[in-house]
């Protein structure tokens, strides 16, 4: 079975850019997250999906981050315009809807603003 | 204010021996503990969990909580050079049972 999957790997923008990471959960997992490690910091939650419907956004940074999940399938976390500060390690997590289910990380996307 | 502390490493010790790895949290309505264990490059690893006060052992894995004292600790006997990772404590926080608040991890190096 495959795990939670992330792309990119890396990705190298520079100010003012755009970017979109996308995650795919492992299948049938409802329970779909988003977390992020800047450098010297631990990870944060970031926002947390049950299906496609946000249960909890309340991590994210600012406006210039915008989560989706449509369809309750995959997810996409696109940083517009990127800065400085938003560089680090996003990572993704999935998890059934049964209460005591492991939560899963992918490997992360890491993301570097020059 | 740090909301989850973790001893900041790096931790060495020789194969064979006991490694201790400790977390203290704030938060006193957390409700849920993990260890997860992370390779570099790699992803987050669940090794633990633990719910309610005592220890709770795992083959060579050991953990064990005191809410009381706001503190769950890992053990990891017979330590093995694979051992050798970051260890990250998280706690749930904010009334969700999978909303984590993670500490900074501790790396722990196992010495052959």
């Amino acid at each position: 079975e495959a795990g939670v999957t992330q792309f990119p790997s890396h990705s190298v923008i520079e100010k003012g850019q755009t970017v979109t990471l996308r995650c795919d959960p492992i299948s049938g997992h409802d329970n779909l997250y988003w977390y992020r490690r800047v450098m010297g910091k631990e990870i944060k939650f970031l926002l947390h999906f049950v299906k496609e419907s946000k249960q909890d956004e309340s991590g994210m940074p600012n406006n210039r981050f915008l989560a989706e999940r449509t369809g309750g399938t995959y997810s996409t976390l696109k940083v517009q315009p990127a800065e400085l500060e938003d560089s680090g390690v996003y990572f993704c997590a999935s998890r059934t809807g049964i209460d005591t289910g492991e939560l899963f990380f992918g490997e992360g996307s890491r993301l570097t603003v020059l | 204010q740090k909301e989850v502390e973790q001893n900041s490493g790096p931790l060495s010790v020789p194969e064979g021996a006991i490694a201790s790895l400790n977390c203290t949290y704030s938060d006193r309505g957390s409700q849920s503990f993990f260890w997860y264990r992370q390779y570099s490059g790699k992803s987050p690893e669940l090794i633990m969990s633990i719910y309610s006060n005592g220890d709770k052992e795992d083959g060579r894995f050991t953990a064990q909580l005191n809410k009381a004292s706001q503190y769950v600790s890992l053990l990891i006997r017979d330590s093995q050079p694979s051992d050798s990772a970051t260890y990250l404590c998280a706690v749930t926080s904010g009334g969700s049972n999978y909303k984590l608040t993670f500490g900074k991890g501790t790396l722990l190096t196992v010495n052959p």
